[in-house]
Order: C-alpha cells, then structure tokens, then sequence
C-alpha cells in the first residue's frame, strides 16, 4: 500500500536555481510530514518537517508547502547548490507516530 | 561518535541461513525503528520500539523475522532461514518522544545478500 508516493525519480537543475521536489499522500490521517536526504552509502538524513496545522515552513534555504486539500506537499530548495545533489524522500506519519511511510524518492543533481 | 549504529555493515550469506543484526540508538532516544530498503524504493517499515516494548510490526514481516529490543537499549533483528528476496538494506532508526519525535536519526544500515 503505496500511502506516499514521489512521481519523479529524478530532477536536475542548475546551480543557484530552485529545485522543487514533490511528494503526494494518501492517507487523511497523516499529521506530520518530513524530508529526508540521502546520500550515497549513508543513512538517510533528517532535512525538514511540517505539521498538518500549519502549510508551510521554512529552514534557510529550505522550505516546505503542505496543501491538506490536494494531500499534497513540496520542497523547495533555493538556491540550489551542487551539494544538494542526493536522493530526497518524502515520509509522513499519525499520531502517536509508531510508524512512517516513505515515499521512493527523488534523485536530485544540482549541475555546476 | 554518539549516532546511531548499526553491525554488520555488509553480510553475505547462503539461502537458508540465519543472520542477525545489531543496531545501537542514541543513548537518550526511547524510540527505535527498523526499515528494509530496495534498490530504487524508500525504506519500508518492519518493526517499531518503545523502550523494550515492541508496539508496531509489519503485516509484511513474516515468521522468520524477529527483533528484540531487551531493556530497551541496542536492539537485534533476526531472518531465520534468508530467501534471496531477503537481500536488501536493513536501517535502524530511533528518536525520542518530545517536539521532534519524528525527526528520524538513522544509522548507516546493514546490507544482506543472500546467494
């Protein structure tokens, strides 16, 4: 049961561009939504989280937009930096948070 | 180092075989979680902890896999009798209760192959 789903296997842009990144759900439960980037041979690594009472939030160059009508949220990542390049995966999660959904993920590559 | 972690990094073994695997959290952190990654898919849940209490469980977890979690520190995941399907990335992950409960902190997994 695919309840996180990220269309795009990959994207890539150029340094200094915005890199959107996006990420549709399912379920009508889910309160909590994060990001998390990966890189290669490494675990994935917490980026950014949004709580369903809110519909966006930011962190520096990092910021996150949930539209609970459309059960759908993005990333945004400005600008775009050549070590940004990793795979991004979306998750989210109920209360009491026992559990979280990941979607496949998107490899993004930032060009010089 | 006060991440997570997790041993082996790499195991390669014979249909059939049992393996098991360790995963130590942060100290602090009362949460942990395992995931089992594919090539080109996101982790997918298997197990949860709170403390040495196992609350969630995959319905895709079959027989032949168990985790353990005494006393509520490191925790183990065992397959019993690995199929090649079993290859894959096993990640622990753990957090702690509180504002950032969700963020996640995971080790560098474990990587089975079975022949």
């Amino acid at each position: 049961d695919q309840q996180v789903k990220q269309n795009s296997p990959s994207l890539s842009v150029q340094e200094g561009r915005i890199s959107i990144l996006n990420c549709d759900y399912t379920n009508s439960m889910f309160d909590y939504f994060l990001w998390y980037k990966k890189y290669p041979a490494e675990g994935p690594t917490f980026l950014i989280s949004i709580s369903s009472i809110k519909d966006k939030n930011e962190d520096g160059r990092f910021t996150v937009f949930l539209n609970k009508s459309a059960k759908h949220l993005s990333l945004h990542i400005v600008p775009s930096q050549p070590g940004d390049s990793a795979v991004y995966f979306c998750a989210a999660s109920a209360y009491p948070f026992n559990k979280f959904y990941f979607g496949s993920g998107t490899k993004l590559n930032v060009k010089p | 180092d006060t991440g997570v972690s997790q041993d082996p990094r790499h195991k390669i073994t014979k249909r059939g075989q049992n393996v098991t695997f360790r995963c130590d959290p942060i100290s602090e952190h009362n949460r942990l979680y395992w995931y089992r990654q594919t090539l080109g898919q996101g982790p997918e849940f298997l197990t949860y902890f709170q403390n040495e209490a196992q609350l969630e469980k995959s319905r895709l977890l079959s027989d032949r896999f168990s985790a353990e979690r005494p006393k509520g520190s490191f925790s183990t995941l065992e397959i019993q009798r690995t199929e090649q399907g079993d290859s894959a990335m096993y990640l622990c992950a753990s957090s702690r209760d509180g504002a950032n409960t969700g963020e996640l902190f995971f080790g560098e997994g474990s990587r089975l192959t079975v022949l």
